[in-house]
């Protein structure tokens, strides 16, 4: 079963255009929610995370957006370029030491067209 | 600083063959991972090992086996390949040392394509 599961599969947009991606997790118990970029060809990287005691984060033109009630968050890209034409991640765990062990979503395809 | 490095990048074997996929880190860090990524299926996390001398399993450790030969290597074992292990595996490593700043930041590396046939 999946624990955070990410909509949509794909997404294409015009240059500027705002791609909204969103995830929904079952796990109470998670508290650190970070967003991966993946190019093709490359590892993932992490782009943007968040923890539950604040409902948005902004870095650049990235943004996280948090609804522990609702157990959902999502990332828009404001602005967005064709360079961040990307597989983006978003994943859940909780928070702790040593051996944090991420459980990703499905992972979304964003096509930003010039 | 090459931070993760896998090898082999690119591996094609036939069923029932073994192989050992290596990850090796140079960040000082003290756990790390093996994912496997398939279409619309994500990440799913294979092992982990959360320190030196320490192994678990994920989601999906069937027909896997993993080292962790020291701080710095972490194998992943595949005893006999099945065209179900066609997948392109990713190492990662995290620092992990409970630190406020990026201690449970993933790196990951460059990935290796298995393809059984």
């Amino acid at each position: 079963q999946q624990q955070v599961k990410q909509s949509p599969q794909s997404l294409i947009v015009q240059k500027g255009g705002i791609p909204i991606i969103n995830c929904a997790y079952e796990n109470t118990a998670f508290d650190y929610f970070p967003w991966y970029q993946q190019f093709p060809g490359k590892g993932p990287a992490l782009l943007i995370a968040i923890r539950p005691d604040v409902s948005e984060k902004k870095e650049g033109r990235f943004t996280i957006s948090f609804n522990k009630s609702a157990k959902q968050f999502s990332l828009h890209i404001m602005d967005s370029q064709p360079g961040d034409s990307a597989t983006y991640f978003c994943a859940a765990s909780t928070y702790k030491a040593a051996g944090n062990k991420l459980t990703f979503g499905g992972g979304t395809r964003v096509l930003v067209k010039p | 600083n090459a931070g993760v490095t896998q090898t082999p990048k690119f591996q094609v074997l036939k069923t029932g063959q073994s192989m050992t996929l290596q990850c090796a880190q140079d960040m000082n860090h003290n756990s790390m991972y093996w994912y496997r990524q398939d279409p619309g299926m994500g990440l799913r996390l294979i092992y982990y090992s959360a320190s030196e001398g320490t192994t678990d399993k994920g989601e999906v450790p069937n027909g896997y086996n993993v080292s962790r030969l020291n701080k710095r290597e972490f194998s992943l074992r595949l005893e006999s390949a099945a065209p179900s292990q066609t997948s392109v595996y990713f190492c990662a490593s995290m620092r992990g040392d409970g630190g406020t700043s990026g201690a449970n930041v993933l790196t990951f590396g460059a990935g290796s394509r298995l393809t059984v046939l």
